[in-house]
């Protein structure tokens, strides 16, 4: 059971427009999100955050937002640049949870075209 | 900065070898963990330790083992390696408390 997931494998946006990327959660203990960043032949970086207290929260051009109820959170690129062109994977983490474990998503490949 | 470090960037072994990935941090993290990433899988984890000597099974651990002696380094173990053990292999470390987690390079090892 998937319990993290990224139902869109890639998207493909024009470089100044918009880059919405969904996320979806099946478990109700997550409260706390993160996006994480991947270039080829590197390994992923932290990108930005959200707590299951807050509904949004901003980092310059990357905002995520958290929807409980739904059980969706969704990170908005704007303007999206060609050097946003990366894979993207959302992580959950529960607070129970040893060591601070995460269970991330698939990934969506993200194509910023200039 | 947090710097993680993986021993190879690439690797090639045949079935059957045991194979060692090293991974190094410097920020003395108490948790460290492997996953490996293929396509369409995403990120799963293999292994994790939250401190010296400890470790807990992730979602995929057959076929694997992992040693932590020191705090700063965590290693994977395929004791026999297998051509579906083909991956790329991630590190990641963090403090206890926090959740963001900080990656190594990676090592894509072939299985032949």
């Amino acid at each position: 059971d998937q319990q993290v997931k990224q139902n869109s494998p890639s998207l493909s946006v024009q470089e100044g427009r918009i880059s919405i990327l969904n996320c979806d959660y099946t478990n109700s203990m997550f409260d706390y999100f993160l996006w994480y960043k991947k270039y080829p032949a590197e390994g992923p970086t932290f990108l930005i955050s959200i707590s299951s207290i807050k509904d949004k929260n901003e980092d310059g051009r990357f905002t995520v937002f958290l929807n409980k109820s739904a059980k969706h959170l969704s990170l908005h690129i704007v303007p999206s640049q060609p050097g946003d062109s990366a894979v993207y994977f959302c992580a959950a983490s529960a607070v129970d949870t040893n060591a601070g474990k995460s269970t991330f998503g698939d990934g969506t490949t993200l194509t910023v075209k200039p | 900065d947090v710097k993680v470090t993986q021993s190879s960037r690439y690797l090639v072994k045949r079935t059957g070898e045991k194979v060692f990935l090293e991974c190094v941090q410097d920020m003395d993290h108490e948790n460290m963990f492997w996953y490996r990433q293929d396509p369409g899988l995403g990120l799963r984890l293999i292994y994790f330790s939250y401190d010296v000597k400890m470790k807990e099974k992730g979602d995929i651990p057959e076929g694997y083992s992992v040693s932590r002696e020191k705090k700063e380094r965590f290693s994977l173990i395929l004791e026999s390696a297998s051509t579906n053990q083909t991956s790329m292999y991630l590190c990641a470390s963090s403090l206890t408390g926090r959740r963001t987690q900080y990656f190594g390079p990676g090592t894509r090892l072939t299985v032949l």
